[in-house]
């Protein structure tokens, strides 16, 4: 069965930066774009941005332009979000999702705490 | 951008009644919504996509319908599963905005 499982909660200080790993299993990698979705607490889904990862080609919304990295190793089928200069703002639980929004990993949690 | 408004934001229900949210975009987005549920502490589940097109597994009692800006959820018979938060997402361009969620709460 499809899974996406991610990395375990982090914690960092202000400016620093986290970087979320997505494992996919159960389908072809390379088939379906990687979508990155956050929310804080008791908040809404903000959609961040996506990748291809058989091109490695991305799109970010523009609030996260410049700060937000999203990138694939294919030979371990593992998506990449690397989130910089981070600020408390930014304390949120982090997803990736396929293409579609059917499969959904189990979430991040980011805490950017000084 | 594309804004996705969502209504009402909240609302109060009894098992067996007929629920609906209603999500209007702010530009024609012709059948690109998708409608999840999310439940506390969990991930999004999608429960419709393409506006009216059903995801396998999800009851029947969860119908979608609209294009272009206009764009309804509906739940024929509440269940007490069925308490939760919902959103609609656009995507017809990206940014992939979502609406900012209707809560379902048990009156």
């Amino acid at each position: 069965q499809v899974q996406l499982v991610q990395s375990g909660a982090e914690v960092k200080k202000p400016g620093a930066s986290v970087k979320v790993s997505c494992k996919a299993s159960g389908y072809t990698f390379t088939s379906y774009d990687i979508n990155w979705v956050r929310q804080a607490t008791g908040q809404g889904l903000e959609w961040m941005g996506w990748m291809n990862p058989n091109s490695g080609n991305t799109g970010y919304a523009q609030k996260f332009q410049g700060r937000v990295t999203m990138t694939r190793n294919t030979s371990i089928s593992t998506a990449y979000m690397e989130l910089s200069s981070l600020r408390s703002e930014d304390t949120a639980v982090y997803y990736c999702a396929s293409s579609g929004g059917v499969h959904w990993g189990q979430g991040t949690l980011v805490t950017v705490s000084s | 951008d594309i804004q996705m408004t969502q209504s009402p934001s909240s609302v109060s229900a009894s098992v067996g009644d007929r629920v609906t949210i209603t999500c209007r975009a702010s530009q024609g987005i012709s059948s690109w919504l998708a409608w999840y549920q999310q439940k506390p502490g969990k991930a999004p589940k999608l429960l419709i996509y393409a506006a009216s097109s059903l995801q396998s597994g999800v009851p029947s009692r969860f119908s979608g319908s609209g294009s272009g800006t206009d764009f309804t959820l509906t739940i024929s018979s509440l269940q007490p599963e069925d308490f939760a938060t919902y959103y609609c997402q656009q995507a017809n361009s990206f940014p992939h905005t979502f609406g900012q969620g209707t809560k379902v709460e048990i009156k």
